[in-house]
């Protein structure tokens, strides 16, 4: 399982565009880079997945460099309630396959006013 | 349509007593999972199930946890005895068969305070 590095908190102000950076060195080549959210006292939710290249959804945007080595989830501007935990993870998604889904300590995002 | 349902949401009990957790998945979910996660820590895997089977339960400490999936359904997690360190949010996910993403849903967890 590749082990994947985030910056344990930001702060970051109402409006403005928020990237939170993860790592990634040892991604398969059947992995995907799925983003989860969680606010205090509910449990995780899925925002966006990735394989390569951009993926962009109501709620984020997800970019990934050729070497895939690193990932980068994008918030346009960014409420109050974008306040949460945000985890990355790497794994393959095939439900054939031994599909562990392992959670790091996240990325606490602080939105001030 | 419902989301994973968790009960109880909150419980203290004494050391050395019992507890137990219960999830209802998303219907037609057959995968489900249980995680702890203890404060200011991403959720940590405690079992997997594929339909009524456990498929992993490497990480479940096995002296105190058990968990049943009967009818491939509902799920219960008990722990017996609880011991301090188990003072933790327990959450419940499931996830579609065929799901192209791996999605989990996540109930609201249920949060253990062990005295």
């Amino acid at each position: 399982l590749a082990k994947t590095t985030q910056p344990i908190s930001m702060d970051s102000y109402e409006g403005q565009e928020v990237n939170i950076t993860c790592s990634h060195n040892n991604i398969a080549t059947n992995d995907y880079i799925t983003w989860y959210q969680q606010f205090p006292s509910q449990g995780p939710r899925f925002i966006i997945q990735g394989y390569k290249t951009k993926v962009t959804n109501e709620v984020a945007s997800l970019f990934i460099p050729a070497d895939r080595k690193s990932s980068t989830l994008s918030l346009p501007r960014v409420s109050l309630s974008d306040t949460a935990v945000y985890y990355c993870l790497v794994g393959e998604t095939e439900t054939n396959r031994d599909d562990k889904i392992i959670f790091g300590k996240g990325t606490r995002l602080h939105i001030l006013p | 349509e419902a989301g994973v349902v968790q009960s109880p949401r909150y419980k203290i009990i004494e050391k050395k007593q019992p507890v137990a957790f219960w999830c209802n998945p998303i219907s037609g979910h057959n995968t489900l999972y249980w995680y702890r996660q203890n404060l200011g820590q991403g959720p940590e895997l405690l079992i997997r199930y594929e339909n009524e089977e456990a498929v992993d339960d490497s990480q479940l400490p096995k002296d105190r946890f058990s968990a049943e999936r009967l009818k491939g359904v509902d799920s219960t997690l008990k722990i017996q005895p609880a011991e301090l360190g188990d003072s933790a949010v327990y959450l419940c996910a499931s996830k579609k068969p065929g799901s192209a993403t791996g999605e989990l849903f996540f109930g609201e967890g249920s949060r253990l305070t062990v005295l």
